[in-house]
């Protein structure tokens, strides 16, 4: 079974530029999280799609917004980058979105940086 | 609000000598518990989880934690180290109704030296 793919892997972007990521979770999976990895602030929750809505959103500015298609397939977008948004964004997803029993496996990541 | 803290952000330990991480959690309520391994340049990988079925928890790679409420605390144990095991490591709770919204501690980068 493939596991989570997330594309592209690295991406260069500028300050004020805006940026799409895209996950694609296990087959048959509905829950897909997003995370985001600094060295300062280290691993943040971003937000979580089950069946193409949004049930959970950690703290972030309204420039992070994301998004899941029918297929359980889901995109990031951030708008307007800071260098603060340089990171790694994982993406995880897991079967029935329920953390404590599901597991949750996770993407390699894309690094973003900004410039 | 739940929160968990790694003690010691570095650990160094001999190939063969025992591994202790440690984890204390904060919660309000009982919490589902998560040590999670993170390789250079890869995703976040499942070690073990607690979720109240049994306080001493068997993961792979030969890793072990142990909940103890009295202590709040979930630290993750080896017997003996590999090389292979250098690696960031990570604890998490999941938040209370929080679906899968993992709380992450700081994390420890384990090095293991000959």
């Amino acid at each position: 079974k493939a596991g989570v793919t997330q594309t592209p892997r690295y991406l260069i972007k500028t300050r004020g530029q805006q940026v799409t990521l895209s996950c694609s979770p296990i087959s048959g999976h509905r829950s897909v999280s997003w995370y985001q990895q600094t060295p300062g602030q280290g691993l943040q929750f971003l937000f979580e799609y089950f069946s193409e809505t949004q049930r959970n959103k950690g703290n972030f500015p309204g420039r992070f917004s994301g998004r899941q298609f029918s297929n359980s397939r889901s995109e990031m977008n951030v708008s307007t980058l800071e260098l603060g948004d340089s990171a790694l964004y994982l993406c995880a997803s897991s079967f029935r979105g329920e953390g404590r029993t599901d597991t949750q496996y996770f993407g390699p990541g894309t690094r973003l940086t900004v410039l | 609000a739940q929160s968990v803290t790694q003690l010691g952000s570095h650990v160094s330990v001999s190939e063969g000598a025992l591994v202790l991480l440690r984890c204390n959690y904060s919660s309000s309520v009982p919490p589902y518990l998560f040590w999670y391994v993170q390789y250079p340049n890869q995703g976040l990988q499942l070690l073990l989880k607690y979720t109240s079925a049994a306080t001493l928890v068997k993961g792979i790679n030969g890793f072990e934690a142990e909940f103890k409420k009295s202590e709040t605390s979930f630290h993750l144990t080896k017997p003996s180290a590999h090389m292979s095991d250098a690696a960031e490591y990570f604890c998490a709770v999941i938040s209370p109704g929080g679906y899968n919204k993992l709380i992450f501690g700081a994390g420890t980068r384990l090095a293991v030296h000959p």
